[in-house]
């Protein structure tokens, strides 16, 4: 069964503090896995898409990298406009839809 | 471009009546999705059509019908709510389904009473 866990659930960084946001997923097949950006009442916003291990993919502050058996993204000195949540979801072969974590719920403080 | 938009924006039913949740896309994509999210749950996928005139069911499909309008529109249908309902329920979108980025709308905020 596909399973897609994200961890921690919430996290609290001050500015200015790094720090990584984990997905680890099992599933057959991975075509692809994706990072949102959810801000609260909003949609889901596209961040990255990975496709195959060792590809890593940067935005500003951003950097989604990808294993084998997990995702990161990493937050280098987040500034109070990263607070959000982040999604981490899976498409496996032969599946016409994604596959959603629960997310990180991200707040930084100034 | 707007890309994604639905209506309403927030809605809130008595159990048992039934309403139509709106979703176009101007995009040209062929595959649309609708999802529910609930707390500690993630998004769960309800219906998507892969393609203008298809429709299939996902992962909780109980309780609602779809209808693919055409190219752009893609409704939610609930019969007769309950309050199991009450959730946020996401419309997407993509091109040809599969890897492909899906393109989110703002949702609409559903309270069932």
């Amino acid at each position: 069964e596909d399973q897609v866990t994200q961890s921690p659930e919430a996290l609290r960084l001050q500015e200015g503090e790094s720090s990584s946001l984990n997905c680890s997923y099992t599933v057959s097949g991975l075509r692809g896995l994706f990072w949102y950006r959810q801000d609260p009442g909003k949609g889901p916003e596209f961040l990255f898409t990975l496709y195959s291990a060792g590809e890593e993919k940067e935005k500003e502050r951003l950097k989604a990298t990808l294993t084998k058996k997990e995702s990161f993204l990493h937050i280098t000195a987040p500034k109070p406009e990263d607070s959000a949540t982040y999604l981490c979801a899976v498409h496996r072969a032969g599946a016409n839809n994604l596959f959603f974590g629960t997310g990180t719920r991200l707040t930084v403080i100034p | 471009n707007a890309g994604v938009t639905q209506t309403p924006k927030f809605q809130v039913l008595k159990t048992g009546q039934s309403m139509t949740l709106q979703c176009a896309q101007d995009m040209n994509h062929n595959s649309m999705y609708w999802y529910r999210q609930d707390p500690g749950m993630g998004l769960r996928l309800i219906y998507y059509s892969a393609s203008e005139g298809t429709t299939d069911k996902g992962e909780v499909p109980n309780g609602y019908n779809v209808s693919r309008l055409n190219k752009r529109e893609f409704s939610l249908r609930l019969e007769s709510a309950a309050p199991s309902q009450t959730s946020v329920y996401f419309c997407a979108s993509t091109m040809t389904g599969g890897s492909e980025t899906q393109y989110f709308g703002p949702g609409t905020r559903l309270l069932v009473l």
